[in-house]
């Protein structure tokens, strides 16, 4: 079984704190992706990465930063929290256009 | 851009009613189309993907979705839903570059 694992369940952080969310994933995928899931919004895309240090801007990725030095890990930075950070963030990995295997998610709370 | 459409944000339905839930996508070119579910408390897991071939495909519990490729649609589909299969649904489309792209969910609500 693919798992994929996300650092914190919940999270608390006050504006303008540095936050750090780490994935990792134990099916050596080539792909990662960061996501975040809210209400009536469905999932958006953060960022993703195809390969170890490499990485490309989703359709979100204003606010955000990500670092992969390791196949399996793939960290999602938020330099400076802000409120409307607040969301569920979802870490998922995949070979190349096959199934996402997502990981439990992480909720944030930024105050 | 292409973009998924889900038609239902909110279902509810009682234990043995049949399920059809619409999505539509824009894309023109391959597509690979994926259904997945949340259920309260989870974690986002595959229901059911369409690569090639049979258009009709079968998921896990009984569900199953049709690709029409002419009306560019992947509607999911179940003859009869149970109190557990309340939960969220995406349908989701994977370019050639390998991004998924969402539709915004439906919640399917079920009372016993």
């Amino acid at each position: 079984d693919v798992k994929v694992t996300q650092s914190s369940r919940y999270l608390v952080k006050r504006t303008g704190e540095k936050v750090f969310l780490e994935c990792v994933q134990d099916m050596d995928h080539e792909n990662m992706f960061w996501y975040r899931q809210d209400p009536g919004l469905g999932l958006r895309l953060i960022y993703f990465s195809y390969d170890v240090k490499m990485k490309e801007k989703g359709d979100i990725p204003e606010g955000y930063s990500v670092s992969r030095e390791k196949k399996e890990r793939f960290s999602l930075i938020l330099e400076s929290a802000s409120t409307n950070q607040t969301s569920m963030y979802l870490c998922a990995s995949s070979r190349l256009r096959v199934e996402q295997y997502f990981g439990p998610g992480t909720r944030l709370t930024v105050t | 851009a292409q973009s998924v459409s889900q038609h239902n944000h909110h279902v509810i339905l009682s234990e043995a009613a049949s399920l059809e839930l619409g999505c539509n996508y824009s894309y023109g070119g391959t597509v690979n189309l994926f259904w997945y579910v949340q259920y309260p408390g989870q974690h986002l897991q595959l229901l059911l993907k369409y690569f090639s071939g049979d258009p009709l495909v079968k998921g896990i519990k009984g569900f199953e979705a049709e690709f029409i490729k002419s009306k560019f649609s992947f509607n999911l589909r179940k003859p009869s839903v149970q109190w557990s299969d309340t939960a969220e649904y995406f349908c989701a489309v994977n370019d050639h570059t390998g991004k998924l792209i969402f539709g915004q969910g439906t919640t399917l609500q079920v009372k016993p």
